[in-house]
């Protein structure tokens, strides 16, 4: 079955430090997301993505993130200047129609230290 | 705006008991409904989807969701529980073709003992 691959799946980084999370979705697939998870918390829509722009951000998708699908395969999220509050798992979803079910990938575990 | 609510952040059943978990949706046009597991430090998998179609909808690992209007829930059932359906449960909707992307509740940790 298709999956959604993030790399990596940990990553420790220095407050103040710019991070990119990557994201392979399934080949076929329209639309792509990222979403966020802190421990213990629930989860939480970052940014949706179509047609080689942002469809949808969240409140949490400040200037300090953005996104990119740099070539056919590859869909990024950059976060320029970590703080602490940016740790959490971040994970990346895709799907082929709006209002199907997203495949979601395992997640990157981001910790600011 | 839509949203919804799961009623109990923790769930406590013994092997082979009915599993219901609660969810309740607000949106004002047509929802589409979702359900997700999610196992200890793996990522979020659907288990299943309402889109409008049949109202009692199956999913994977036997469980099933049964949407109603009347009073706006979307609860997740099964019949009987395993030990290795221990893990979060999380409720999403969409609202709509025209909605805004999936957004989830705050989920239901579910426990089974034997």
């Amino acid at each position: 079955e298709p999956e959604v691959t993030q790399t990596p799946s940990h990553q420790v980084t220095q407050m103040g430090q710019e991070v990119i999370l990557r994201c392979v979705p399934i080949s076929n697939h329209l639309y792509f997301y990222w979403y966020r998870q802190i421990l213990g918390q629930k989860v939480e829509f970052l940014v949706s993505f179509y047609n080689n722009e942002i469809s949808e951000k969240s409140e949490i998708f400040d200037d300090q993130f953005s996104v990119e699908r740099p070539d056919g395969s590859n869909f990024t999220l950059k976060i320029r200047s970590t703080k602490l509050e940016d740790s959490a798992m971040y994970f990346c979803a895709s799907t082929r129609f709006r209002d199907d079910g997203y495949t979601f990938g395992s997640g990157t575990r981001l910790t600011v230290v | 705006a839509q949203s919804v609510t799961q009623l109990g952040s923790h769930v406590s059943v013994s092997e082979g008991a009915l599993v219901l978990l609660r969810c309740n949706y607000s949106s004002s046009v047509p929802p589409y409904l979702f359900w997700y597991v999610q196992y200890p430090n793996q990522g979020l998998q659907l288990l299943l989807k309402y889109t409008s179609a049949a109202t009692l909808v199956k999913g994977i690992n036997g469980f099933e969701a049964e949407f109603k209007k009347s009073e706006t829930s979307f609860h997740l059932t099964k019949p009987s529980a395993h030990m290795s359906d221990a893990a979060e449960y999380f409720c999403a909707v969409i609202e709509g073709q025209a909605g805004t992307a999936l957004i989830f509740g705050k989920g239901t940790t579910l426990s089974v003992s034997s």
